[in-house]
């Protein structure tokens, strides 16, 4: 059973548009979510975070915004950029500060220029 | 500061061998956690240990095990091998209450 899901498998924007990437969650314990981005032949960066207290974070370029009734969280990046071009996936745990984070499958953002 | 560092970055192995991942986590970092990660299946939870000791685990079957050591280097071991553990094997490490810091994987190859 997906407990975090990215629907998506794939987005392609225009350089300096909005890309936004969402991501669905069934286990309602789930109180600390992130962002990672993935180049090939790399591991995971992080990006940004959010706790189950706010809902919306921002770091620059990056916004993310929960929405806890509709289990639902979403990444936007403004303006996109070429570099940004990557496999963007978000995770969720139980409780900040443990990392058993569960994956989404997610998201290859293509950013044309 | 050096990041995490995994060993070795590639590696094929026939059904039914076993094989030892290794892991160098950030200095200073106590925790270090395992995934494994296969095309459509995301980036799934093996294990976590924190001070030689496991803490969290997923849902895998007991042919993948790992440990910590004192200096918080970790392995991770898969036996008997089978095809469906091909796969990107991400370790990461992570200081207290910090996000996780990855590797660049081990990419494992069973024929």
């Amino acid at each position: 059973d997906q407990q975090v899901k990215q629907n998506s498998p794939s987005l392609s924007v225009q350089e300096g548009r909005i890309s936004i990437l969402n991501c669905d969650y069934t286990n309602s314990m789930f109180d600390y979510f992130l962002w990672y981005k993935k180049y090939p032949a790399e591991g995971p960066t992080f990006l940004i975070s959010i706790s189950s207290i706010k809902d919306k974070n921002e770091d620059g370029r990056f916004t993310v915004f929960l929405n806890k009734s509709a289990k639902h969280l979403s990444l936007h990046i403004v303006p996109s950029q070429p570099g940004d071009s990557a496999v963007y996936f978000c995770a969720a745990s139980e409780a900040s500060g443990t990392y058993k984070y569960i994956f989404g499958t997610g998201t290859r953002l293509k950013v044309l220029a | 500061k050096a990041g995490v560092t995994q060993t070795p970055r590639y590696l094929i192995k026939t059904r039914g061998q076993q094989v030892t991942l290794s892991c160098s986590p950030i200095s200073g970092h106590r925790s270090v956690s395992w995934y494994q990660q296969t095309p459509g299946q995301g980036l799934q939870f093996l294990f976590e240990y924190f001070s030689e000791t496991q803490r969290n685990k997923g849902n895998f079957p007991g042919r993948f095990s790992g440990r910590q050591f004192s200096n918080s280097r970790s392995e991770m071991n898969v036996s008997t091998l089978e095809l469906g553990d091909s796969a990107l094997y991400l370790c990461a490490s992570s200081s207290f209450l910090d996000t996780q810091y990855f590797g660049p994987g081990t990419r494992l190859t069973v024929l």
